[in-house]
């Protein structure tokens, strides 16, 4: 059975930056096919793609956030960390994320997701 | 503005069937790229729904379809019920963006 959950702190400052860690069970990022992406959404507001990271390192990011954004992975611990920089107020958002299914690339586990308010 | 586009809100009486649409355009869609679909009830993560384009996960009811068309896909929830009002979102990849992408999000609301 796969789990993911998010951790890392519910408020950060302007110009901060976000450390979020997903730690999962179930499957291994060392496994070929194997992906962890990040998601976002703001309250009240759409689902917001922010990256991904595969089993053999490579990674994706969404063009408009791809200058703050970097995703990295602890295969040992089965972890995958983002970290967003120079934090911003309208960065306020429930932060997900996911496993994606190597066979339809569908994002077909998610964790619960954290909450991330970002105020002075 | 989400490069996939969804009604914001659709609604239905029980028993009703509904379609929500996704307009991409020949970068997403148009391209071949597969279409996923989730489910986001109130106050909880969103729920993979149909996968592929048309294929449910273990578990979803088979009042659930989903079909694609063109620049267009749609999900089709039919026998509608009372615990099917949340939010629907779909997500494909666009080559222009090298990106996966969203759609904006449909509220069904059944009446």
């Amino acid at each position: 059975q796969i789990t993911l959950k998010e951790s890392g702190p519910t408020l950060v400052r302007p110009t901060q930056t976000l450390t979020l860690t997903c730690t999962f069970s179930g499957f291994s990022l060392s496994t070929s096919g194997e992906g962890v992406g990040w998601i976002r959404q703001p309250p009240g507001k759409a689902l917001d793609w922010l990256g991904l990271i595969y089993w053999d390192d490579d990674k994706r990011y969404s063009p408009s956030l791809k200058s703050r954004l970097t995703i990295t992975k602890d295969t040992s611990k089965n972890q995958v960390v983002l970290s967003m920089t120079n934090m911003n107020p309208v960065d306020t958002a429930t932060y997900y994320c996911a496993h994606r299914s190597s066979s339809s690339g569908a994002l077909d586990y998610w964790g619960q997701g954290a909450l991330v308010t970002v105020s002075s | 503005q989400s490069v996939l586009t969804q009604p914001p809100s659709v609604s239905g009486a029980p028993g009703q069937r509904v379609t929500i649409s996704c307009t991409g355009s020949s970068s997403n869609i148009g391209a071949r790229y597969d279409v996923h679909w989730y489910q986001q009830l109130p106050g909880t993560a969103p729920k993979l729904l149909i996968y592929g384009n048309s294929n449910r996960p273990s578990g979803v009811p088979d009042r659930f379809s989903g079909s694609k068309s063109g620049t267009s896909a749609s999900l089709a929830i039919s026998g509608l019920q009372a615990e099917d009002e949340a939010d629907y979102y779909c997500q494909s990849y666009d080559n222009s963006l090298s990106s996966s992408v969203f759609g904006g999000g449909t509220k069904l609301t059944v009446l």
